[in-house]
């Protein structure tokens, strides 16, 4: 079973702060993505990356930034933590070639930015 | 712009057939329908996809209409851990990459 897992189930943060989200997968996928997701609004890509040290803007990048060092890490960055970037964050991974590019998500980090 | 409409809910008793709709009135000839469900709070799981055929798998069927513009995603048997939201998507696949882009969904509450 493909297995994605994100550092923290919940965090909490003080505005001004520099916050790390680490996602990791285990099926040597070469697609990872971070989305955030708040109720009425749904799911909203913030950032990708389709291989090591690649990364590609979503729809809402501004106030984030991504690192991919290594295969199976993807990092979300909130170089200063706002109140507005209070939500739940997910991560998810996928094939590069093939047909079928399912994605497979983790179970998400519900951040609070206090 | 997610691309597509889908009722905001929907109700279905234990044990009968799921259906649930999803207009894509402006997909192009090279886009994919897929669908995905998020149980409560859990992350997204992939379910099923389609270019123009009718689909199945073990988790559900999809049904295409000729003309592309809409689709439905049938559970054959519903049960409680059925109940989460639905999303129907579009997607244009590439050799490399693609991304979703979801919209709000159909909540689907299964009851006994």
């Amino acid at each position: 079973d493909v297995k994605v897992t994100q550092s923290s189930r919940y965090l909490v943060k003080r505005t001004g702060e520099k916050v790390f989200l680490e996602c990791v997968q285990d099926m040597d996928h070469e697609n990872m993505f971070w989305y955030r997701q708040d109720p009425g609004l749904g799911l909203r890509l913030i950032y990708f990356s389709y291989d090591v040290k690649m990364k590609e803007k979503g729809d809402i990048p501004e106030g984030y930034s991504v690192s991919r060092e290594k295969k199976e890490r993807f990092s979300l960055i909130l170089e200063s933590a706002s109140t507005n970037q209070t939500s739940m964050y997910l991560c998810a991974s996928s094939f590069g070639g093939g047909a079928v590019n399912e994605q497979f998500f983790g179970p998400g980090t519900r951040l609070t930015v206090l | 712009d997610a691309k597509t409409t889908q009722p905001p809910s929907m109700d279905c008793a234990e044990g009968r057939a799921a259906n649930l709709p999803c207009n894509h009135s402006t997909i192009s000839g090279n886009e994919y329908v897929y669908w995905y469900r998020q149980i409560h709070s859990q992350g997204p799981q992939y379910i099923i996809h389609g270019l123009k055929n009718n689909e199945t798998n073990e988790m559900a069927s999809l049904i295409i209409t000729e003309d592309r513009k809409s689709s439905t995603l049938i559970l054959p048997h519903a049960t409680l851990r059925d109940t989460a939201v639905y999303y129907c998507i579009v997607r244009v696949i590439t050799a490399g990459y693609s991304t979703l882009t979801f919209g709000k969904g159909t909540m689907l509450l299964v009851s006994p």
